[in-house]
């Protein structure tokens, strides 16, 4: 069964630092393109981060640029988000999620997992 | 960067209803486009994309058309396993999201 299972949320001060992974399972990683969408409390999805199968390609969105950094261990089935310099509306579910395809383009997401929950609070 | 418009953001309906959905892109994305269904508590699950392409294991109830800035998601016979909210995707250049429609019981 293909699969993605995310862990590591959790209540962080604002400021602090939080790493999120996401355990993939049932395909081979290796191959496909993985992103990070987030979604605050009662909104719509925002699209975080990406890295390519490869790691030659990553982008973030403005909203992370230059606090989060996106990460993979092809040899472990394992995507990472570390997340640095938290603010309050960094709040809501993070989710992974695979392209539908393996390739360079830009995809939709097929795959996702059920979401891990960053709260940002003092 | 692409923004993209969904309209309504509620949609009322009843089971065996026709419902559309239009998303509206600021400028031209091709057919670099795919809907999402949510229900609470729950993660998105894709249903079309390439604007038009179902999803495997999709029932054929669902269908997409348009191209360049202009989209819709149809439901030709409302199910009650339907009401959720859709969201539209582009990934024509990076990854933009609408900002969702929620069909609900009428």
């Amino acid at each position: 069964e293909v699969q993605l299972v995310e862990s590591g949320g959790g209540l962080v001060q604002p400021g602090g630092s939080l790493r999120l992974s996401c355990a993939a399972s049932g395909f081979t990683f290796s191959s496909y393109s993985m992103n990070w969408v987030r979604q605050a409390p009662g909104k719509g999805l925002e699209w975080v981060s990406y890295i390519f199968s490869t790691t030659t390609a990553i982008y973030y969105a403005d909203s992370v640029k230059g606090r989060f950094t996106i990460s993979r261990d092809n040899a472990k089935n394992s995507l990472s988000l570390q997340m640095n310099s938290l603010r309050d509306e960094d709040s809501g579910i993070y989710y992974c999620a695979r392209d539908q395809t393996a390739g360079f383009n830009t995809q939709a997401f097929a795959i996702w997992g059920q979401g891990t929950m960053v709260t940002v609070s003092s | 960067d692409v923004q993209m418009t969904q309209s309504p953001s509620t949609l009322s309906a009843s089971v065996g209803d026709r419902v559309t959905i239009t998303c509206r892109a600021s400028q031209s994305i091709s057919t670099w486009l795919a809907w999402y269904q949510q229900k609470p508590g729950k993660a998105p699950k894709l249903l079309i994309y390439k604007a038009s392409s179902l999803e495997s294991g999709v029932p054929s109830r669902f269908s997409g058309s348009g191209s360049g800035t202009e989209f819709t998601l149809t439901i030709s016979s409302l199910q009650p396993d339907d009401f959720a909210t859709y969201y539209c995707q582009q990934y024509n250049s990076y990854w933009t999201f609408g900002q969702g429609t929620k069909v609900e019981i009428k």
